[in-house]
């Protein structure tokens, strides 16, 4: 399987702020995949990275509250911007594999 | 839209106990399924992948199977133990998509 490195494991952040979150893979992937876990809640996918393209965004998440870049086939980052507590979740990348998906360890981020 | 179903939400059992979680979907045109364990704060962690094609896998004391005509998927654990406390997703791949269950909260008591 891949090994993703994700970081910041955790992050306590000021609301009006911003934070990018980096992936970055051990093997060169075509997709990427950011997830976002509130709390007490299951994953709901944000959007997914193509390199050499835009993101797509799933409903109820746009590119000016969730910049992503992925300016290569081994990284993405993820910003989330202009942070407010609600935005205080678990946010995850994700790589498919022959395997199953892999996923990075996560970012804990809490806004306050 | 794909949806996903967990039960039960949570779980108690005494620890040496065998259990079984289930996970439905609504939509059988999936490419595969997989179950996931998550640690509280923690990421992601695949226990188990079943491709459409088949019925089972296993790994350890664990059993997954699929039976994609009545949209179940059901995690078997055996000799459960403390250290198997955790939440216990399930999701759903159609295409790139994934979709999640909402959890099962496992709590072994030693």
């Amino acid at each position: 399987s891949a090994v993703i490195s994700q970081k910041p494991s955790r992050d306590i952040c000021q609301r009006g702020t911003s934070l990018t979150i980096q992936c970055q893979v051990d093997s060169q992937v075509t997709m990427m995949f950011w997830y976002r876990q509130q709390p007490g809640q299951s994953l709901t996918l944000i959007a997914t990275a193509n390199q050499g393209s835009e993101a797509t965004y799933e409903s109820g998440f746009v590119i000016d509250k969730f910049p992503i870049s992925r300016p290569n086939l081994t990284f993405s980052t993820l910003t989330v911007s202009n942070m407010s507590p609600e935005d205080s979740s678990i946010y995850l990348c994700s790589v498919p594999r022959p395997g199953g998906y892999t996923f990075g360890s996560g970012t804990r981020l809490t806004v306050v | 839209k794909q949806e996903v179903t967990q039960i039960p939400a949570a779980l108690s059992v005494p620890e040496g106990e065998n259990l079984v979680l289930n996970c439905s979907f609504t939509d059988s045109a999936i490419y595969n399924l997989q179950w996931f364990r998550q640690d509280p704060g923690k990421g992601l962690t695949s226990l188990l992948l079943i491709q459409s094609s088949q019925r089972e896998q296993t790994s350890g004391r664990l059993n997954a199977s699929l039976d994609k005509s009545s949209g179940r998927s059901t995690l078997y654990i055996a000799a459960s133990q403390p250290g198997d406390s955790a939440t216990y997703l399930c999701a759903v791949a159609t295409g790139n998509q994934f979709y999640f269950g909402t959890g099962t909260s496992l709590t072994v008591i030693p």
